[in-house]
C-alpha cells in the first residue's frame, strides 16, 4: 500500500504571498491531520479533517486554512506569508477508528523569504 | 508548562550501546502513547505503539509506559549508526470524537561507530 504523499515537496516563497500544500492519505484513510514542525517549537497540530469537515483544530491563526475533499486528498493554504511561517509541514493520515494512530508523509519544506 | 516535555539531547553513545529515552507528561486523560523515529529531512516513522502501562518488545526496541507516574520511556538495545535519528514521544487524547495527538520535543541521537 502506498504511504501518505505531499507535494510539492519544496517551496520557496516571499512575505506576503500565499500558498498552499497537498496531501493524498493511504488508501481507505479518511481523517488527514497536519502538522507544522520548527526547529524551535517541535511539531505543533494545525487541524485535522475528517469526511470533508474539519474536526479539530490546533492554535494557529485564521491565515492557515485547509480543506478535504470527496477522495479524502486534503489541501493547506497559508496566506499573506510572514517569515515565521519557514517550516516543515507535514501531512499524516488514519483510519477512523480512535485506537489507531497516524502515518506521516515525508513533509513539504517551506521557505519564507 | 508543557503537556509532553522531552529532553531534546543532544545524545551521542557509543553503537551497540543501550540508550534510554523519556518523556513525562502531565494530561492523566492521554490513552495511547507512541515513540516516532525522524531522520533528517524525512517525516516522523512510527516505531511503537502503546495504550497500557507496562512494556512492549519488538526486536531491539522496547517502550515502557508507567501512567501512575505519567511517564513513557523507549529503550534500543545494540545500538547501532543507522539508529541516528531524532526520536519523537507522542500521546493521544480524544476531543470531541477526534483523536489528538500532542508530541514531545524530540531528543536528537548519534550513535558513533
Amino acid at each position: 500500500k502506498a504511504g501518505v504523499t505531499q507535494t510539492p515537496r519544496y517551496l520557496i516563497k516571499t512575505r506576503g504571498q500565499q500558498v498552499t500544500l497537498s496531501c493524498s492519505p493511504i488508501s481507505g484513510h479518511r481523517s488527514v491531520s497536519w502538522y507544522q514542525q520548527t526547529p524551535g517549537q517541535g511539531l505543533q497540530f494545525l487541524f485535522e479533517y475528517f469526511s470533508e469537515t474539519q474536526r479539530n483544530k490546533g492554535n494557529f491563526p485564521g491565515r492557515f486554512s485547509g480543506r478535504q475533499f470527496s477522495n479524502s486528498r486534503s489541501e493547506m493554504n497559508v496566506s499573506t506569508l510572514e517569515l515565521g511561517d519557514s517550516a516543515l509541514y507535514l501531512c499524516a493520515s488514519k483510519t477512523e477508528r480512535l485506537s489507531d494512530t497516524q502515518y506521516f508523509g515525508p513533509g513539504t519544506r517551506l521557505l519564507v523569504l | 508548562q508543557k503537556e509532553v516535555e522531552q529532553d531534546p539531547g543532544p545524545l551521542s553513545v557509543p553503537e551497540g550501546a543501550i540508550v534510554s529515552l523519556n518523556c513525562t507528561y502531565s494530561n492523566s486523560a492521554f490513552q495511547y502513547f507512541m515513540w516516532y523515529r525522524q531522520y533528517s529531512r524525512k517525516g516522523p516513522e512510527l516505531l511503537m505503539y502503546t495504550y497500557s502501562s507496562g512494556n512492549k518488545e519488538d526486536g531491539r526496541f522496547t517502550a515502557q509506559v508507567d501512567k501512575s507516574s505519567k511517564y513513557i520511556s523507549l529503550f534500543i538495545r545494540d545500538s547501532q549508526p543507522s539508529d541516528s535519528a531524532t526520536y519523537l514521544c507522542a500521546m493521544s487524547v480524544t476531543v470531541q470524537g477526534a483523536q489528538k495527538l500532542v508530541f514531545g520535543q524530540g531528543t536528537r541521537l548519534t550513535i558513533n561507530p
